[in-house]
Parts: structure tokens; sequence; C-alpha cells
């Protein structure tokens, strides 16, 4: 176990709705990157924060927005669902930030469906 | 454009044998490669991170080569156990980018 947990595990949505992920870091991490994975692709990066601030961003649209909190846990928000948006959304955390070697600590991944 | 490639998509093998995963990739500048394995529905564990002057780097069976020059890399895996059955990713970092470029991945299969 990587000590990184996201919550819920599963999830099901409909079109137009909004959803919340959660991500606990690893204890001592300050850094959390979110992905998103398609069944047989691998993941996406979507954004990373670093000391509560958006330290970098993929190619995802305004819809999809995070925060990380004063303990460096982390949510990730997506508004208005897509049928596309069903994936594996996966949280790693990392120290200081993408350094040579460093290495990020997956958590489980919540599940989401949209239908 | 920065992008990794794996091949093959797909593997099986008898398990105790041995295999060689593929990766190219045309990421620049390179900072480093990274090759994570990860089980169905379960976030990616780290195997192994090679940077530039690193030609090989192991742990336990799995063994990872890096060649910069041609771009390419293979992870080896040594007496496979059926617990290896898993995707297995390779992802290139870009210097001074805060991304990870991530390939699509290699499902190996390990069949007793």
């Amino acid at each position: 176990e990587t000590g990184v947990t996201q919550s819920p595990t599963h999830l099901i949505k409909t079109r137009g709705q909004q959803v919340t992920l959660r991500c606990s870091s690893q204890s001592g991490h300050n850094t959390v990157s979110w992905y998103q994975q398609a069944l047989g692709q691998g993941p996406q990066f979507i954004f990373q924060y670093y000391r509560e601030e958006e330290n970098g961003r993929g190619n995802f649209p305004p819809r999809f927005s995070g925060l990380q909190f004063p303990n460096y846990s982390s949510e990730l928000n997506v508004n208005a669902l897509e049928l596309d948006d069903s994936a594996l959304y996966l949280c790693a955390s990392s120290l200081v930030g993408l350094a040579v070697q460093e290495t990020q600590y997956f958590g489980p991944g919540t599940r989401l469906l949209v239908l | 454009k920065n992008q990794v490639e794996q091949s093959p998509q797909s593997l099986i093998i008898l398990e105790g044998k041995n295999c060689t995963l593929q990766c190219n990739y045309t990421v620049s500048p390179f900072s480093n490669l990274r090759w994570y394995k990860q089980d169905t529905g379960r976030g990616p564990v780290s195997l192994t991170i090679m940077t530039f002057s690193e030609n090989t780097k192991s742990n336990g069976r799995y063994t990872a080569t890096l060649d910069a020059d041609t771009k390419q890399s293979s992870l080896h895996i040594t007496a496979s156990q059926l617990s290896d059955s898993a995707s297995y990713i390779c992802v290139v970092s870009q210097k001074g980018n805060y991304q990870l470029i991530w390939g699509a991945g290699t499902k190996l299969i390990i069949k007793p």
C-alpha cells in the first residue's frame, strides 16, 4: 500500500451532473497530481497542485477543477459531466514537485461511470 | 509531438518464462524514464526510474534498460510469476516540464 487514499471507490452519475473526488496524500508529501485513465489506455495528466496552488495543467477543459488543502489533501471537481468522462481517476502524491527521480505514489483510484 | 509508444500491446507467456517489453519515445528534452506496473483497477506502482546517464536498472526480477541515443527502453522480466500479470506502463518526463508523458501500456498475462 502507498498510503494514498481516494474516495469514493466507485461512483455512478448521469450526464450534466457534478462530481467531487477526494484524495489524501501520503504523509509528508506536498504535491498532488490527478490523472484520468480510460479503459485500456494510459493515464492522462489533468493537473498538479503544489502547496495549495495549481502547478501545471494538461489538456482538459475548465469544467475540470481542483483544490488542495493545507493538509495537502486534494479534491477533483468535474462539472457538466459527459459520457466520455467515464474513467478511472487516479491521484498521485509526491514530495516537493516533479523533480528528477522523484517517485509518485498512486492511490487505488475512483471508478466513475457517467450514464 | 512528445509521444511514448509501447509494444507489444498485449503478451501471453507461461509461468517461469522470461519476457521483454519495449518502449520508444520522442520526448525532448529528456529528463527521465519510468516503468510502472498497474494491476487491473488499481493505481500504478513504480518499478524503476532512469535518467539520461543510466543504461540499466534492476528491481528484483525486473530489469530496465535505456538507450538515450535511440530513445528506446525495455523492461525484462525474469522467471515470470502469476502475480506479474498486469499492465506495464512506460512514462517519460520532459526536462523543465511538470508533466509525465504516459504510454498506453503492455498488458501481460502469465498462464500457469
